[in-house]
């Protein structure tokens, strides 16, 4: 049972316009969101998180929507930069005092064309 | 570089054999997580480790084992491996005991079981 779904395994977007990757969740039970990238052969680094009970969290170029009536989150990156080409991965977090790990979606793999 | 060291970069042995991956967290940090990323799933949770004290378990089987050390450092221990073992194995670390789910991942273990 998949807790944590990107749908969009991946996306290309053009150099300078938006990107917006997406992610659902089924657990009511999370608290936190976070997205991250991953470049190929280093590990995923940390972008932004949301907590539950905000809507939205900004960062420089990266916002983050969560939506919780749908169970659904966005991370928006304007304006799209090269650098942005990597995998997105959507992360959840369980109440609880941080004793749980993520559960990771897939990830979508961004693809930003010049 | 997210502070998280991790050792062997890739490792490659048979089936039926022992293996340790060592990862090293950021100054400071007194949580210690292990993930296995594999082809075809994403990145799953294996166990966490606060303070040297097993504080929640993922998906782990039970010929993996893991522990962490007085000097925060931690190993995960692979047993009896089988050929759908391969995949790449992170470590990450956090600070705030996980409240706000902010993890800091090393660049990864490549395991091959041949």
């Amino acid at each position: 049972d998949q807790q944590v779904k990107q749908n969009s395994p991946s996306l290309s977007v053009q150099e300078g316009r938006i990107s917006i990757l997406n992610c659902d969740y089924t657990n009511s039970m999370f608290d936190y969101f976070l997205w991250y990238k991953k470049y190929p052969a280093e590990g995923p680094t940390f972008l932004i998180s949301i907590s539950s009970i905000k809507d939205k969290n900004e960062d420089g170029r990266f916002t983050v929507f969560l939506n919780k009536s749908a169970k659904h989150l966005s991370l928006h990156i304007v304006p799209s930069q090269p650098g942005d080409s990597a995998v997105y991965f959507c992360a959840a977090k369980l109440s609880g005092g941080g004793a749980d790990g993520l559960t990771f979606g897939k990830g979508t793999h961004l693809i930003i064309q010049p | 570089d997210s502070g998280v060291t991790q050792t062997p970069k890739h490792l490659i042995t048979a089936t039926g054999q022992r293996v340790t991956l060592r990862c090293s967290p950021r100054s400071g940090d007194l949580s210690v997580y292990w993930y296995q990323q594999s082809l075809d799933q994403g990145l799953q949770f294996l166990i966490q480790y606060y303070n040297g004290e097993e504080r929640a378990k993922g998906n782990i089987l039970e010929r993996f084992s893991a522990q962490q050390f007085p000097d925060l450092h931690s190993e995960l221990n692979l047993s009896s491996l089988e050929l759908g073992d391969s995949a790449l194995y992170f470590c990450a670390s956090s600070d705030h005991r996980g409240v706000r789910g902010e993890q800091y991942f090393g660049p990864g273990t490549r395991l091959t079981v041949t």
